[in-house]
């Protein structure tokens, strides 16, 4: 099975601060990796596939790059709206295992 | 408008059978593969199942393996996790989401609660 490692687990930030998540896949996943945003008591929202793909819709400040077993997600610069748990999810191979999540907080 | 409506969670004890559906609209569901994702209270996600468009390749979370059965039936776009001797680990809220080309998902359902507790 592919384990993916996301850090940190947690980050506090201050609105206009420019954000990376890291995301480590076990084994080589190509650009199978996607990134989800989660806010309380909603479902999961995707941001990113293919690695570096923006989802319609998403604003542009969003971005992610990466490939093989090494990836991140970077917010340029933050909105009150992006505090909220952010997942990535590899899906090279099944099972499509996500990561455990990193908690984005208000600084 | 993509929806996706979960239902059929609730209460159950352990060793119990529950079966969710969900009911999608605003796609062409027979053109689009389906996942059921799950979340525990207060913990991240854990994908569980995976059904392709014709429902000729699926695939299952090992945690889940054996218990539960995922299916399709492309003629009421809707689809169905028939879950078996349930355990307190089953505990989550059970998301249905339409797969992306690449594996993403990229449309979620509300989600439904699952408690199995005695």
């Amino acid at each position: 099975d592919i384990q993916m490692t996301q850090s940190p687990s947690s980050l506090s930030a201050s609105v206009g601060d420019r954000v990376t998540i890291t995301c480590r896949a076990s084994q080589s996943i190509s650009s199978y990796l996607n990134w989800y945003q989660q806010k309380p008591g909603k479902a999961p929202k995707l941001l990113i596939y293919a690695a570096s793909s923006l989802q319609s819709g998403v604003p542009s400040r969003f971005s992610g790059s990466g490939s093989g077993t090494d990836f991140t997600l970077t917010i340029s610069s933050l909105q009150p709206e992006d505090f909220a748990t952010y997942y990535c999810q590899q899906s090279y191979r099944p099972m499509y295992t996500f990561g455990q999540g990193t908690k984005l907080e208000i600084k | 408008e993509v929806q996706l409506v979960e239902s059929g969670g609730g209460l159950v004890q352990p060793g119990g059978s529950l079966r969710l559906s969900c009911a999608a609209s605003g796609f062409t569901f027979s053109s689009y593969s389906m996942n059921w994702v799950r979340q525990a209270p207060g913990k991240g996600l854990e994908w569980v199942s995976y059904i392709s468009s014709s429902s000729s390749t699926i695939y299952y979370a090992d945690s889940v393996k054996g218990r539960f059965t995922i299916s399709r039936d492309n003629a009421k776009n809707s689809l169905y996790l028939q879950m078996n001797s349930l355990r307190a680990e089953d505990t989550a809220v059970y998301y249905c989401a339409r797969g992306g080309v690449l594996g993403d998902i990229d449309y979620w359902g509300q989600g439904t609660l699952v408690t199995v507790s005695s």
